[in-house]
């Protein structure tokens, strides 16, 4: 099956600790996206990569880094510089650019505790 | 800037009646627009895009959206809603010539189907 995954599911995090957040896709897409959902809200861009070993920072992309070292993955990490880090994040991937359709990953629910 | 504005955070309807998920835009340019659901804990999945083509777009489940121009509008509706129609759902605006595709969301609306 061709998709995005995401993991984990639920992740834990005591304050001041690093987590690290999986994004894999193998629909062979140039494009993946990072970004956060809070309740009520719309989502928000963290991060983006259009292609291998750049990625571009989006409109939240304080107390979070990226790398994009192989295609097929994206993944995310949560620094302890995030100040409010508990939130719902979602990876994305698209093949082309404009009005291409973005692909969307089941989610990573983080909880700090 | 570009924005999008759903008119309702929440919309309750009985199953086998009609839906109607506002949505209104503001775009200095010709904007593409998209409505995606995303049911509890779950990503998002497309249910239909504009791209300047047809005005009234279909999409998958039933769903279709109207772009009218004039109003600003991008309205999504259903003749007849199910149960599991139940979930959030985003009008989303795409910026143009950007060199990436930069999506900017709507704030949600949750709708509610009853028995």
């Amino acid at each position: 099956d061709g998709g995005i995954t995401q993991s984990p599911k639920y992740l834990f995090r005591k304050e001041g600790q690093n987590v690290t957040l999986s994004c894999e896709q193998n629909l062979n897409h140039d494009a993946m996206y990072w970004y956060r959902q809070d309740p009520g809200q719309g989502l928000r861009l963290i991060y983006y990569s259009q292609i291998v070993n750049d990625f571009q920072k989006g409109d939240i992309a304080e107390g979070y880094s990226v790398s994009r070292e192989k295609k097929e993955s994206f993944p995310l990490t949560v620094t302890s510089a995030q100040k409010n880090p508990t939130a719902f994040y979602l990876c994305a991937s698209m093949q082309g650019a404009g009005t291409d359709t973005q692909y969307f990953g089941p989610g990573t629910r983080l909880t700090v505790l | 800037a570009q924005s999008v504005t759903q008119l309702d955070s929440h919309v309750s309807v009985s199953e086998g009646t009609p839906v109607l998920l506002r949505c209104n835009y503001s775009s200095s340019y010709s904007p593409s627009l998209f409505w995606y659901v995303q049911h509890p804990n779950k990503g998002l999945q497309l249910l239909l895009k504009y791209t300047s083509a047809a005005t009234l777009v279909k999409g998958i489940n039933g769903f279709e959206a109207e772009f009218k121009k004039s109003e600003t509008s991008f309205h999504l509706t259903k003749p007849s809603a199910h149960m599991s129609d139940a979930a959030e759902y985003f009008c989303v605006v795409s910026l143009p010539n950007t060199g990436f595709q930069k999506l900017v969301f709507g704030t949600g609306t949750r709708l509610l189907v009853s028995p």
